[in-house]
């Protein structure tokens, strides 16, 4: 059964604080997604890697950064958290043309920064 | 510039009748749609797709119709049953890149009882 992990289900964090958010997957997929959700406006990419030490800005990168070390991991980090970044994220990984092939979803880190 | 829409936020329908969600796309040149569902408290997980060389396509309780005139999809689900109380998204690739989707703002389904 694929699997896409995330390492918090529920976080909460102080303004400015360094925020990581980590995913695994054991699919040995080479391309990777980090998403940010928020009601009422779908899913909007905010970096993705198409292979170890890869990346990509999406649609809206300001304020992250991302990291990927290893084929199976990939780091979304918030450098000094705002409150305009509490969200719902969710990372993703899929084989070939992205775009073209199923996402498979982790089940998401809610995060909230006061 | 390229968006994926949506009808109506949500769709409330009765156990056991058909539903129907809408989505409309404006780049005429899109060759790929696809539709996620989405459960309460999990991620995104695929349901079906189609290229655009199709006007439908089938799978198990779920078809999925492209309008291309109109630019317009829909999927439809048969006898609609609790499990399906979700939220859907449809989402295309962005013209300009093999790996990124622009999705949809997404539909609410409520199942009455």
């Amino acid at each position: 059964d694929v699997k896409v992990t995330q390492s918090s289900r529920y976080l909460v964090k102080r303004t400015g604080e360094k925020v990581f958010l980590e995913c695994v997957q054991d699919m040995d997929h080479e391309n990777m997604f980090w998403y940010r959700q928020d009601p009422g406006l779908g899913l909007r990419l905010i970096y993705f890697s198409y292979d170890v030490k890869m990346k990509e800005k999406g649609d809206i990168p300001e304020g992250y950064s991302v990291s990927r070390e290893k084929k199976e991991r990939f780091s979304l980090i918030l450098e000094s958290a705002s409150t305009n970044q509490t969200s719902m994220y969710l990372c993703a990984s899929s084989f070939g043309q992205g775009a073209y092939n199923e996402q498979f979803f982790g089940p998401g880190t809610r995060l909230t920064v006061l | 510039g390229e968006s994926v829409g949506l009808h109506l936020p949500t769709l409330s329908v009765q156990e056991g009748d058909n539903s129907i969600i809408n989505c409309a796309y404006s780049n005429s040149a899109s060759d790929y749609f696809i539709w996620y569902k989405q459960e309460s408290g999990k991620g995104p997980q695929f349901i079906i797709d189609i290229r655009s060389n199709m006007d439908k396509r089938q799978g198990q309780r779920v078809t999925v119709l492209l309008n291309k005139t109109v630019k317009h999809l829909s999927l439809q689900i048969a006898a609609t049953q609790p499990g399906d109380s979700a939220v859907y998204f449809c989402a295309e690739p962005r013209g300009d890149s093999n790996y990124q989707l622009i999705w949809g703002a997404g539909t609410k389904l409520i199942i009455k009882p």
